[in-house]
């Protein structure tokens, strides 16, 4: 158990729909990463908060957002979704500071759009 | 960005036998991870290793930064040994508009037949 949380397992929507993913970092970590891996991209790193601030961004779609709450934990909200949204989402974790240390993953949500 | 190799992408091992799976990149790093991926899709961390050499078990990874490589070694084999085996770089204590966002490599696919 890497202790970062990630609900819910699975999630099976519809095309045009609104998503929300929600993870908990471990205890006492500040950085919070998401990424998506689908068959065809493979792990791809999405965007990364810090102490509730953005602080790097990679191949998101406008369509996705995010954000840290004061408490740390982290939602990833997918709109309009599409066939090619679904894939495993990840979160991870990672201690005091924004650029270094080992980062810590979730079990991931699987998301699957029909 | 950042470039990661791994080879070779595909394994497949008698039960017992020893492997080597190499991890190429192509910029200097200051983090630098092995996962396991299972069958279930969790990704396991396995070593946190920007330079130097670990062991854990019948596990054991060396990172020579210097020259932009890691090596991991699977000694012995076991079926649950089986999946994925990914390389994870970042450059955030270099670029530190890059976060500490990890850049996996295209992974390996381990097979251990018994």
């Amino acid at each position: 158990d890497s202790g970062v949380t990630q609900t819910p397992k699975h999630l099976i929507t519809a095309t045009g729909q609104r998503v929300t993913l929600r993870c908990s970092p471990r205890s006492g970590d500040l950085s919070v990463y998401w990424y998506q891996q689908s068959l065809d991209q493979g792990l791809q790193f999405l965007i990364q908060y810090y102490n509730g601030e953005e602080r790097a961004k990679g191949n998101i779609l406008e369509r996705f957002s995010a954000q840290q709450f004061p408490d740390l934990h982290s939602e990833l909200n997918l709109s309009s979704l599409e066939l090619g949204d679904s894939a495993l989402y990840f979160c991870a974790s990672s201690v005091r500071e924004a650029n270094t240390g080992e980062l810590f993953f979730g079990e991931g949500s699987r998301l699957t759009v029909l | 960005g950042i470039q990661v190799e791994q080879s070779p992408p595909d394994l497949i091992l008698q039960e017992g036998a020893n492997s080597t799976l190499r991890c190429n990149f192509s910029d200097s790093v200051n983090n630098l991870q092995w996962f396991h991926q299972n069958p279930w899709g969790q990704l396991i961390n396995l070593f946190y290793i920007p330079s130097g050499t670990k062991q854990n078990g019948r596990l054991s990874a060396t990172t020579v930064a210097t020259e932009r490589y890691s090596l991991l070694y699977i000694s012995s084999s076991q079926t649950t040994d089986s999946g994925v085996y990914f390389c994870a770089v970042a450059t955030g204590a270099v670029i530190k508009a890059a976060g500490n966002k990890l850049t996996f490599g295209g992974g390996t696919r381990v097979l251990v037949k018994p």
